[in-house]
């Protein structure tokens, strides 16, 4: 079955550490991963995908087929950073459905 | 902001009542779905639709219904509600078509909460 877990609740660095959202997940094929974001008092939105291999306000995420991870990343972490992240994967089937992991709340402190 | 809104924002009602919530979108997406909000379990779908009068169910839909008469809205009752139901609810709106336009936008939410 497929399957996304995000295995921290809660993340919680000081602004200028290197941050880590761990996700994994099961599936099989070539999954295509996604992370969205929901700020505070914002809506949840896109960050970033793996087929763009974009670096989106300093975040990657590279796929690991072999630990059937997708991490998210940055070096150096904002506290404008704080947020919750949410790692998504597609479900089988062409209907544009996402399964999400439980989510991370990231915390960056000053 | 992708033009989806949603009402009532906040919802507050007793147990056993009926309660409809609207999503209502401007972007003329094919796709709605609507999703809900828990500590611990992160997003879980309930229901979608994939057109005009075509809905499926998703991973928690048992007590809750949909229907979408119009390509811009997408409403989601609870025939009854439960405590159990108390939760944020999220629209999210897709033109997926294949890979590269399957990015969901979501709506603002809506807070409820069954007494």
């Amino acid at each position: 079955a497929q399957r996304v877990t995000q295995p921290e609740k809660l993340l919680s660095v000081f602004k200028g550490a290197p941050v880590e959202l761990k996700c994994n997940y099961s599936y099989s094929g070539s999954p295509e991963l996604f992370w969205y974001v929901q700020y505070s008092r914002q809506r949840l939105q896109l960050l970033l995908r793996h087929i763009s291999r974009e670096s989106i306000k300093g975040f990657t995420a590279d796929l690991n087929k072999g630990e059937t991870s997708f991490h998210l990343k940055k070096p150096f972490a904002q506290e404008e950073d704080s947020a919750m992240y949410y790692c998504a994967l597609p479900c089988s089937g062409n209907t544009g459905k996402l399964i999400f992991g439980q989510g991370t709340t990231l915390q960056v402190k000053p | 902001d992708a033009g989806i809104t949603q009402s009532p924002r906040h919802k507050v009602t007793e147990t056993g009542t009926p309660v409809t919530l609207r999503c209502h979108q401007t972007e003329n997406h094919r796709y709605m779905y609507w999703y809900r909000q828990d500590p611990g379990h992160g997003l879980r779908l309930i229901h979608y639709s994939y057109g005009v009068k075509d809905t499926d169910k998703g991973e928690v839909s048992d007590g809750y219904s949909v229907s979408r008469s119009k390509t811009e809205d997408f409403l989601l009752t609870l025939e009854s509600a439960t405590s159990s139901q108390t939760s944020v609810y999220f629209c999210a709106i897709s033109e997926y078509r294949d890979i590269g336009t399957d990015t969901q936008y979501f709506g603002p939410g809506t807070r409820l909460t069954v007494l």
